[in-house]
């Protein structure tokens, strides 16, 4: 079946430094979806890719849907200390709206 | 609060126990999904409606799990003769589809089971 690999698995950063994770798969994606999730919570949806190519920027925050279609990077400027957790990267490829998740990237922010 | 809401956020039972978890979607949402997920994992497609018709399950679905949305609002996941190997975190999330597509789903908090 499908499989999204993201990578770092995980970061540890110092406040204020930018960071940067992506993820691949091995099959094409018409949507690609960027999540955080804080422990014993669901995810929050960060942003949302529709188009090949599309950058979008959510505040600090930057994704690239990639122009294969088998790619996202998600860069988070300027980190701070509540931008601790964990990034889900999650892939769509069918009207259903059903989502292909990676294993997620856990960030540690030092103040 | 308008958001995906999930209810209870923890459940812990005994083995072979029967288990019901509800979610209510944001209420002009036709999608409702299911998903579980593990430590250290993300989560995992289970199945989805469209209104109140069931459109899709996934693999992971065994017989022991059924899950309905009977008014194409609410929806309930139940396990029954629940196994150790059912601990997770039970998700629910809901989009909006528009002339057949999928928009972005956004998530409820989770149920919390543990079987012991």
């Amino acid at each position: 079946g499908q499989q999204l690999n993201q990578s770092p698995q995980s970061m540890f950063i110092q406040e204020g430094e930018d960071v940067s994770m992506n993820c691949t798969s091995s099959s094409i994606f018409n949507t690609w979806l960027w999540y955080k999730q804080d422990p014993g919570e669901g995810p929050v949806l960060l942003i949302a890719l529709y188009k090949a190519g599309e950058l979008t920027s959510n505040g600090r925050l930057t994704a690239q849907f990639g122009i294969t279609r088998k790619d996202s990077f998600l860069n988070i400027s300027a980190s701070i200390p509540s931008d601790v957790g964990i990034y889900f990267c999650a892939g769509q490829n069918t009207n259903a709206g059903k989502s292909t998740f990676g294993d997620g990237t856990t960030l540690t922010v030092k103040p | 609060d308008t958001g995906v809401s999930q209810d209870p956020r923890h459940k812990i039972t005994k083995r072979g126990q029967n288990v019901t978890f509800r979610c209510d979607p944001i209420s002009e949402h036709n999608r409702l999904y299911w998903y579980r997920q593990t430590l250290g994992q993300g989560p995992e497609f289970l199945t989805y409606f469209q209104n109140e018709a069931q459109l899709e399950k996934s693999r992971l679905l065994s017989d022991r799990f059924s899950a309905e949305r009977p008014k194409g609002s609410f929806s309930t996941l139940e396990i029954q003769r629940t196994e150790q190997g059912d601990s997770a975190m039970y998700l629910c999330a809901s989009s909006l589809a528009i002339l057949d597509r999928a928009l972005e789903a956004f998530f409820g908090q989770g149920t919390r089971l543990t079987v012991v």
